[in-house]
């Protein structure tokens, strides 16, 4: 158990509709990161917050958007949805920026598949 | 345009054997280098990691090689067990970074 909790686990909705994805991370840690994970793809990188700011943004669509709350939660909202945006998406979290150390811990992912 | 390749999308080796795993860079400034394991159903976890100002870095079973000249990097198990049968995914970081850059992940299957 990483101690990042990410919900729901499986989603499973249309195209055109919206969804937000909630990740608690683990007490004490101030960055948040989002990954997506489509098929036979690797861990693609999409937007950091710090302590409640945006910090990094990745290659991240115009039609996702995210944000890190006071109590250092965070949620991504996925829009317009496409069947190309059916993926696992991935929460991590550390206490600092750079995790060169490996501090970056993963939830188990939530899988949103898009019909 | 994918800065870190992993060209083997599974390899498999039998129990006791030495499993080697392959990734490839190509941004020259990445300084930092880890390895993560993914079981099915679970996020990754840190396995390794290792420094451009190194070329070697071993943790118990598992030794991380790195040859800056040729942008690239393995990952050496050894000896290798059914538990290891995962996904190893590579990373990198920036040197004036804060995420990580992910390979495209192989898929280990050590056999009993």
């Amino acid at each position: 158990d990483s101690g990042v909790t990410q919900t729901p686990k499986h989603l499973i909705t249309a195209t055109g509709q919206r969804v937000t994805l909630r990740c608690s991370p683990r007490s004490g840690d101030l960055s948040v990161y989002w990954y997506q994970q489509s098929l036979d793809q690797g861990l693609q990188f999409l937007i950091q917050y710090y302590n409640g700011e945006e910090r990094a943004k990745g290659n991240i669509l115009e039609r996702f958007s995210a944000q890190q709350f006071p109590d250092l939660h965070s949620e991504l909202n996925l829009s317009s949805l496409e069947l190309g945006d059916s993926a696992l998406y991935f929460c991590a979290s550390s206490v600092t920026l750079r995790h060169d150390t490996g501090e970056l811990f993963f939830g188990e992912g939530s899988r949103l598949t898009v019909l | 345009d994918q800065q870190v390749k992993q060209n083997s999308p599974s390899l498999s080796v039998q129990e006791g054997r030495i499993s080697i795993l392959n990734c490839d860079y190509t941004n020259s400034m990445f300084d930092y280098f880890l390895w993560y394991k993914k079981y099915p159903a679970e996020g990754p976890t840190f396995l390794i990691s290792i420094s451009s100002i190194k070329d070697k870095n071993e943790d118990g079973r598992f030794t991380v090689f790195l040859n800056k000249s040729a942008k690239h990097l393995s990952l050496h198990i050894v000896p290798s067990q059914p538990g290891d049968s995962a996904v190893y995914f590579c990373a990198a970081i920036e040197t004036s970074g804060s995420r990580l850059t992910f390979g495209e992940g192989t898929q280990l299957t050590v056999n009993p």
